[in-house]
């Protein structure tokens, strides 16, 4: 099972900012299948970036994913008020699918 | 617009069983592989089961294996997770999700409890 560790655990920054959030898989991810999801408190997760850089539909170009094999990044490029939620990174390149811990990120 | 309704989830003794119902419009149900994905209270999401678009092949999460058993309906597009053996580790908000690897589609969750 392929182990998917986020830091920081929370990231206190201020409105304008950039965040930038890591994951790192104990193994390589297959095919770069790796996915970004945003849940908002007391929301459902919304999928943001699959194949490690790729938007979903609807989500705004501030969000960028990067990275390959085992350390990935999503970056925030000017956070909006809306932006602050907990963060969650999803391998699907191989069984079973696994998600990282998640990383908050708060208002500063 | 793809609406995702999940059903069934309550207040179980521990060792008790439940099912829990998903019905899926606005999304072409029978070609689509779906999986159930909890989240316990304040923690983060854990994948539970996935099935194929035809039901042929099913997947578990090593915790869930055994105790489990996910099916669909594609006639009703409607998804389930037959759950027993309950235990409080099991509290969590269920999501049925369509995947396409990644989970582009959510349902807005079902609470399941397990308690005495």
């Amino acid at each position: 099972e392929i182990v998917l560790t986020q830091s920081p655990g929370t990231l206190s920054l201020s409105p304008g900012e950039r965040a930038t959030l890591s994951c790192r898989a104990s193994q390589s991810v297959s095919g770069s299948y790796l996915a970004w999801y945003q849940q908002r408190p007391g929301q459902t997760p919304r999928l943001l970036i699959y194949g490690a850089s790729n938007r979903a539909t609807g989500i705004p170009d501030r969000f960028s994913g990067s990275g390959s094999g085992t350390d990935f990044t999503l970056t925030i490029s000017r956070l909006e008020p809306e932006d602050f939620a907990v963060y969650y990174c999803q391998q699907y390149g191989s069984s079973p699918r696994t998600f990282g811990q998640g990383t908050k990120v708060e208002i500063k | 617009e793809v609406q995702l309704v999940e059903s069934g989830g309550g207040l179980v003794q521990p060792g008790g069983s439940l099912r829990l119902s998903c019905s899926a419009s606005g999304l072409t149900f029978s070609t689509s592989a779906m999986v159930w994905v909890r989240q316990a209270p304040g923690k983060g999401l854990q994948y539970v089961s996935l099935i194929t678009s035809n039901g042929g092949s099913t997947y578990y999460a090593d915790s869930v294996k055994g105790r489990f058993t996910i099916s669909r309906d594609n006639s009703k597009n409607t998804l389930y997770l037959q759950m027993s053996s309950l235990g409080a580790e099991d509290t969590a908000v269920y999501y049925c999700v369509r995947s396409y690897g990644y989970y582009d589609y959510w349902g807005q969750g079902t609470l399941v409890t397990v308690s005495s």
